[in-house]
């Protein structure tokens, strides 16, 4: 089975700066395609999760262009280059090569 | 827009087996694939598994013992059943519509959770 293990589980930030979330795979998540399988996503407070970034550094359909996913292999990271207000709550990285894995979410709050 | 809702008893006694039910609104169940994930009180997501709408399925490792998810087209709705359930099964579970990743325009075989219900609390508990 694959592991994902996300760092760090908390992440207090300031409005206007960046923030930068890293997720990590037990092994590689490159496709034989050639994309990386791996999703980000967000659960905004009282509300189901939603989808910000797919393979590794797609976003989704109106998804701010402050939302930037990176990485390769078994490493990546979700950057948020200028966080706002709106952005806080829990963010899961998940791999989908080998059935479906959730990290253990890395929670984003306002300092 | 497509709409799912969640449904079935909000308490269950252990070693029973948990019965849900996402009913599909908005838009046909074919052609499409539908998962289901939960969320433990305070705790992350877990994938609990998929079915595609010509009933092929895939299931979390963890659960697949005691697993079942069945899709029916003439109700446009899907389901799951988790036999032998203990208070760790508790949870909010949420079913959810996948959707084809896009790619330069052009629409792919990937596909990620794209429609979330809103969840539904089930407890475990004699």
């Amino acid at each position: 089975d694959i592991v994902m293990t996300q760092s760090p589980l908390s992440l207090p930030v300031t409005p206007g700066e960046p923030a930068s979330i890293s997720c990590r795979s037990s092994q590689s998540l490159l496709h034989r395609f050639g994309y990386f399988y791996l999703d980000w996503y967000v659960q905004k407070p009282g509300q189901p999760p939603q989808i910000l970034i797919y393979l590794g550094s797609t976003r989704a359909s109106g998804v701010p262009d402050r939302f930037i996913g990176s990485g390769s292999g078994t490493d990546f990271t979700l950057t948020i280059t200028r966080v706002e207000a709106e952005d806080v709550g829990v963010y899961y990285c998940m791999q989908t090569l080998q059935t479906r894995t959730f990290g253990q979410g890395t929670k984003v709050e306002i300092k | 827009q497509v709409q799912l809702q969640e449904s079935g008893p909000g308490l269950v006694k252990p070693l029973e087996t948990l019965s849900l039910t996402c009913s599909v609104s908005g838009a046909s169940i074919s052609n499409y694939y539908w998962g289901w994930i939960r969320q433990p009180p305070g705790r992350g997501l877990e994938y609990i598994g998929y079915v595609y709408y010509n009933g092929n399925t895939d299931y979390s490792p963890s659960l697949k013992s005691r697993l079942t998810i069945s899709v029916d087209t003439s109700k446009n709705q899907f389901s799951m059943k988790l036999n032998s359930v203990t208070a760790a099964d508790t949870a909010t579970y949420y079913c959810a519509r996948f959707t084809p990743a896009v790619i330069g325009g052009v629409s792919t075989r990937y596909w990620y959770f794209g429609f979330w219900g809103r969840g539904t609390l089930v407890t475990v508990s004699s």
